[in-house]
């Protein structure tokens, strides 16, 4: 199976600030990667899919980048509705794994 | 609108099983494939299981084969997740996925249920 690890789990920063996280997968999955949001109490927000691609109606503040085993997901200036959890998720091949999150919290 | 619709929430004993339904609209069922997802309370995604509604196969996570069963009624454009054998440890959030395999997703999860609580206990 491929593993799919984030960092960091956890991240603080103010409205405006740029943030990025990292995802690593165990073995190329080479642009097989999609990135999700997700708010208390909701299910999953896909912001981009196949590593780079935007979601429909998704903000261009979001950018995603990578390919082979490492991706990063970028907010460029934090808006308040950006605090939440993101995962990455691999779609290279079943099992779907999911990166444990990242917590991205108001500071 | 395009969506899924899921069943309401469900309380279970250890060692029933639980089936919880899927309902698409606003879109032709048979031409993406739906996949199942947990969420444990305050813990991360899990991955279970995947179906083509139109062919029928399915396939899952290793950790639930043999307690696991996905299944589809095209008349009323529905997917069903079963889960047996239930454990206290199967208290979750259980969501389905639409996944588009062969278009420009590459294989995202991009419409999602509304999601499902689980809840075992006796």
């Amino acid at each position: 199976d491929i593993q799919m690890t984030q960092s960091p789990s956890s991240l603080s920063a103010s409205v405006g600030d740029r943030v990025t996280i990292t995802c690593r997968a165990s073995q190329s999955i080479s642009s097989y990667l999609n990135w999700y949001q997700q708010k208390p109490g909701k299910a999953p927000k896909l912001l981009i899919y196949a590593a780079s691609s935007l979601q429909s109606g998704v903000p261009s503040r979001f950018s995603g980048s990578g390919s082979g085993t490492d991706f990063t997901l970028t907010i460029s200036s934090l808006q308040p509705e950006d605090f939440a959890t993101y995962y990455c998720q691999q779609s290279y091949s079943t099992p779907r794994g999911f990166g444990q999150g990242t917590k991205l919290e108001i500071k | 609108q395009v969506q899924l619709v899921q069943s309401g929430a469900e309380v279970k004993k250890p060692g029933a099983s639980v089936k919880v339904s899927c309902k698409a609209s606003g879109y032709t069922f048979t031409s993406y494939d739906i996949n199942w997802v947990r969420q444990a309370t305050g813990q991360g995604l899990e991955w279970m299981g995947w179906m083509n509604p139109n062919s029928g196969n399915t396939g899952c996570a290793q950790k639930f084969q043999g307690r696991f069963t996905i299944t589809r009624n095209t008349s009323i454009s529905t997917a069903y997740m079963e889960l047996s054998s239930l454990r206290s440890d199967d208290t979750a959030v259980y969501y389905c996925a639409r996944v588009d395999i062969a278009g420009p997703t590459e294989g995202a999860f991009d419409i999602w249920g509304q999601g499902t609580l689980v809840t075992v206990s006796s």
